[in-house]
């Protein structure tokens, strides 16, 4: 069964700090990953994505991703965080298998940036 | 191209009343999701459509919550009566599964308050 693990349940940095948030997976086959966020008020969006190939993945905002696969890992990270990114982070799962197309969520962080 | 449309965007509603929401996926796109997703967690997944077939809706307590989507197209979650238990944030998400590295694009949600 699919399943994600989102360990920072709340994260509080200072504007310019460093930002990276865990995700880890449980998945049987090949997966498509996911980091969508949902800032105050307004509806869940992609910030980026996985489906093969670099495992380093550029998305949108300056924010990246790295799929390790060894280590079942898709961490977001930000080299210097904004006041404009305070939201809600959600990393997510697709399998490729069986139940293909099913999108399961991880329990999200929240980011609070500090002016 | 207009986005995942949902309406309502509020209800409010007594317990043990009937409720409906309604959602318009992007066009094209024959993959549907319904989510529910509780005040601090991530989207949990109820039903899972692909044109009009529910393929998953292993997470829908089917003795209070329906859905449809008649012709493929826009869908309806019903829940009948509703507890209080249900107050949360219904989300409605397409994909074009078309094709397997698509992301799933939401729509603003529904906000279910039962009082």
């Amino acid at each position: 069964a699919q399943s994600v693990s989102q360990h920072n349940h709340h994260v509080i940095l200072s504007e310019a700090a460093s930002l990276e948030l865990g995700c880890n997976y449980s998945y049987g086959g090949t997966v498509n990953l996911f980091w969508y966020v949902q800032y105050p008020g307004q509806h869940l969006q992609l910030l980026l994505k996985y489906f093969s190939g670099d495992p380093l993945v550029k998305g949108i905002k300056g924010f990246e991703a790295e799929f390790i696969k060894s280590k079942f890992s898709f961490n977001l990270r930000k080299p210097s965080v904004q006041w404009s990114d305070t939201a809600e982070y959600f990393c997510a799962v697709m399998g490729s298998l069986g139940s293909a197309s099913k999108i399961i969520f991880g329990s999200g962080t929240r980011l609070s940036i500090r002016p | 191209e207009a986005g995942v449309v949902q309406s309502p965007r509020y209800k409010i509603i007594e317990k043990k009343q009937p409720v409906a929401f309604w959602c318009n996926p992007i066009s094209g796109h024959n993959t549907l999701y319904w989510y529910r997703q509780n005040l601090g967690q991530g989207p949990e997944l109820l039903i899972r459509y692909e044109n009009e077939e529910a393929v998953d809706d292993s997470q829908l307590p089917k003795d209070r919550f329906s859905a449809e989507r008649l012709k493929g197209v826009d869908s309806t979650l019903k829940i009948q009566p509703a507890e209080l238990g249900d107050s949360a944030v219904y989300l409605c998400a397409s994909r074009s599964g078309q094709y397997m590295n698509t992301e799933a694009f939401f729509g603003q949600g529904t906000r279910l308050t039962v009082v």
